[in-house]
């Protein structure tokens, strides 16, 4: 079946300006994850959606940066006012189920392609 | 500190060899550790789940010491298309925590 998908695949723009990532999660997934990866370096957790609970928004780095998700569907990672140590690669990944004992993790995680970022 | 430290690498290896990576952690609270692989320019994709009796899945094996609080990976007879970055994963105080990999190069 359809993996995960996201868009644009790549997206250059000026410092200052705002962008808006997207984010399609397997059919079904109730979970949905937003990192960062700055090249060279690991994964770092943004943002967690798990079905209609408040979503765990402690990785964001800064208020200019926001997601939301519609339901169990379509997120959308926005950054405002982008600066250059933004740019980096934007994955998302979705899973079919929460962890146990009500915490937000979940053995697998299938990730998308990314968007990679540049702000100029 | 990290929460999670990896040896960046890279390790070259040739063909058929055996290669280790460890993976040392500091949060005593995580439940559960995978190591993902990614291929360059690619996204993460679970390699293994990682258990404290050890699993082995073909050429790989892992290993977890929660005493030691460290993983291991473990890749025999290397190939060619094992060349990637791998990542060491666990459960952590929010969503998983990614170490920042470890590049495998295998050379003919």
């Amino acid at each position: 079946g359809a993996g995960v998908s996201q868009s644009p695949s790549n997206k250059v723009t000026e410092k200052g300006k705002d962008v808006e990532l997207r984010c399609d999660p397997i059919s079904g997934h109730t979970a949905l994850y937003w990192y960062r990866q700055r090249l060279g370096q690991g994964l770092e957790f943004l943002i967690y959606f798990q079905g209609n609970s408040a979503p765990d928004k402690s990785g964001l780095p800064s208020d200019r940066f926001s997601a939301e998700r519609t339901g169990e569907s379509v997120s959308t990672l926005t950054i405002q006012r982008t600066q250059q140590e933004d740019s980096a690669v934007y994955l998302c990944a979705s899973s079919p189920t929460p962890g146990t004992s009500g915490r937000a993790y979940t053995d697998t995680q299938y990730f998308g392609p990314g968007t990679r970022l540049t702000v100029l | 500190r990290k929460e999670v430290e990896q040896d960046p690498g890279p390790f070259n290896v040739p063909e058929g060899a055996t290669v280790a990576f460890n993976c040392t952690y500091s949060n005593s609270a995580s439940q559960s550790f995978f190591w993902y692989r990614q291929d360059c320019r690619k996204e993460p994709k679970l390699l293994m789940s990682v258990y404290s009796s050890g699993n082995e899945d073909g050429r790989f094996t892992a290993q977890l010491n929660r005493a030691s609080q460290y993983i291991s990976l473990l890749i025999r007879d290397s190939k060619l298309s094992d060349s990637a970055t791998y990542l060491c994963v666990m459960t952590g105080r929010r969503a998983l925590t990614f170490g920042s990999g470890t590049r495998l190069q295998v050379q003919p």
